[in-house]
């Protein structure tokens, strides 16, 4: 059973203000993953940690920030928020070592409207 | 670069039909290929996983294979049911020991009871 996290669900925000989307998996995950994704449209990876204090950026470029300064913990942080950042993000772990998948499961997603 | 496309991207069936949704990829040098489901307003459920030395995988209804070095992937769906109305997306790793998916549109699939 795949236990992560996601909070706000929905966020509607007006332009310039900061935000952060909290993600949480209580599986011991070594690896994380921010994607974002527009109606229709497939998922692009902003964000991926391959453990606590690893972070990179992932092909789609994104204003946000991630930290990852607990295992169970990957939040994402936009300082201003702008119009173009209407979207939905979501946030999934994976377990990484010999003979594992790394299957990816992901939370619920966060729908983020900034006016 | 890896490309994932998804035919059809919408699909309608009658209650118990069989059916195969389609996913090619450009770059055959793929670490694994994993299905998902994504129902309306909510994240996305692992279904199946191959691996690149892997054919196929069965779940349940659900198989799934892989054809490397046609760029290939197909999720079979036996008896279909009208819960099995989702969108079904195909995601390709990147590479060997690569843990970055691409990840197709997706095929919605409506299943009419």
């Amino acid at each position: 059973e795949a236990d992560i996290y996601q909070t706000p669900r929905y966020l509607v925000i007006g332009t310039g203000k900061k935000i952060t989307l909290e993600c949480s998996q209580t599986m011991g995950h070594d690896k994380m993953y921010w994607y974002q994704q527009d109606p229709g449209m497939e998922l692009h990876l902003i964000h991926y940690s391959y453990g606590v204090n690893s972070t990179e950026k992932g092909d789609l470029s994104s204003e946000s920030t991630v930290s990852r300064i607990r295992t169970e913990h990957f939040p994402l942080t936009l300082e201003s928020a702008r119009p173009s950042h209407t979207s939905q993000y979501l946030c999934a772990s994976s377990e990484s070592g010999r003979g594992i998948q790394e299957t990816q499961y992901f939370g619920p997603g966060t729908r983020l409207l900034v006016l | 670069k890896q490309e994932v496309t998804q035919i059809p991207a919408a699909l309608s069936v009658p209650e118990g039909e069989n059916l195969v949704l389609n996913c090619s990829f450009t770059d055959s040098a793929i670490y694994n290929l994993q299905w998902f489901r994504q129902d309306p307003g909510k994240g996305l459920t692992s279904l199946l996983l191959i691996q690149s030395s892997q054919r196929e995988q069965t779940s349940g209804r659900l198989n799934a294979s892989l054809d490397k070095s046609s760029g290939r992937s197909t999720l079979y769906i036996a008896a279909s049911q009208p819960g099995d109305s989702a969108t079904y997306l195909c995601a390709a790793s990147r590479g060997a020991g690569s843990y970055q998916l691409t990840f197709g549109k997706g095929t919605k699939l409506s299943v009419i009871p």
